[in-house]
């Protein structure tokens, strides 16, 4: 069974500065990963999709990579601000014909003005 | 298209009582998805259509809850004599399988909070 680790579980960092969070899969048979964003309440937001073959996307001040020798994801995000406030949550596809997403716990992000 | 949307919102019940919630997925979307998540954890999986079919159900889908996609586009999922241990975000989500789509990603809507009281 596929899991999925996040780290680190929070994160507190003052605005401005650049972050990285990890994601990481037991099993390094990922198809596609998509980092998602989710507000206190709320559904989950896309951020970015990697598809199979690709190795990283970029949107704005977001880029996530994939590096599936190790099953491993990173999503990297610049100048940070305080709206990036908010739960990050990493999933991945495990295979071509699969269709179920499996999650991390995510990291919880606060930005300090 | 308005992305997806799920209805209520929010829903408290009695303990015992039963529950309907609703999802609309984006229209070309031929996948459809529940998910189920509990505070501090990730959504794990419950049940995919594709088009009308039911196609999965996760061990986490006892026999009090159903899920239906009559015409291939709505679902509802339904928890009968609902349990404390039922109150959750239940999440829709939907994706298309399309040749040639341009994003296999998934899209997930607002969610359904669902407390059991």
């Amino acid at each position: 069974k596929q899991e999925v680790t996040q780290i680190p579980a929070a994160l507190s960092v003052p605005e401005g500065e650049n972050l990285v969070l990890n994601c990481s899969f037991t099993d390094s048979a990922i198809y596609n990963l998509q980092w998602f964003r989710q507000d206190p309440g709320k559904g989950l937001t896309s951020l970015l999709l990697i598809q199979s073959s690709q190795r990283e996307q970029t949107s704005g001040r977001l880029n996530a990579s994939l590096d599936k020798s190790s099953g491993r994801s990173t999503l990297y995000i610049a100048a940070s601000q305080p709206g990036d406030s908010a739960t990050y949550l990493c999933a991945g596809i495990r295979g071509a014909g699969s269709y179920q997403l499996t999650f991390g716990k995510g990291t919880k992000l606060s930005v300090i003005p | 298209d308005t992305g997806v949307s799920q209805d209520p919102r929010h829903k408290i019940t009695k303990r015992g009582q039963n529950v309907t919630f609703r999802c609309d997925p984006i229209s070309e979307h031929n996948r459809l998805y529940w998910y189920r998540q509990t505070l501090g954890q990730g959504p794990e999986f419950l049940t995919y259509f594709q088009n009308e079919a039911q196609l999965e159900k996760s061990r986490l889908l006892s026999d009090r809850f159903s899920a239906e996609r009559p015409k291939g586009s709505f679902s509802t999922l339904e928890i009968q004599r609902t349990e404390q241990g039922d109150s959750a975000m239940y999440l829709c989500a939907s994706s298309s399988t399309a040749v040639g789509a341009a994003d296999y990603g998934y899209t997930f809507g607002s969610g359904t909070r669902l407390t059991v009281v």
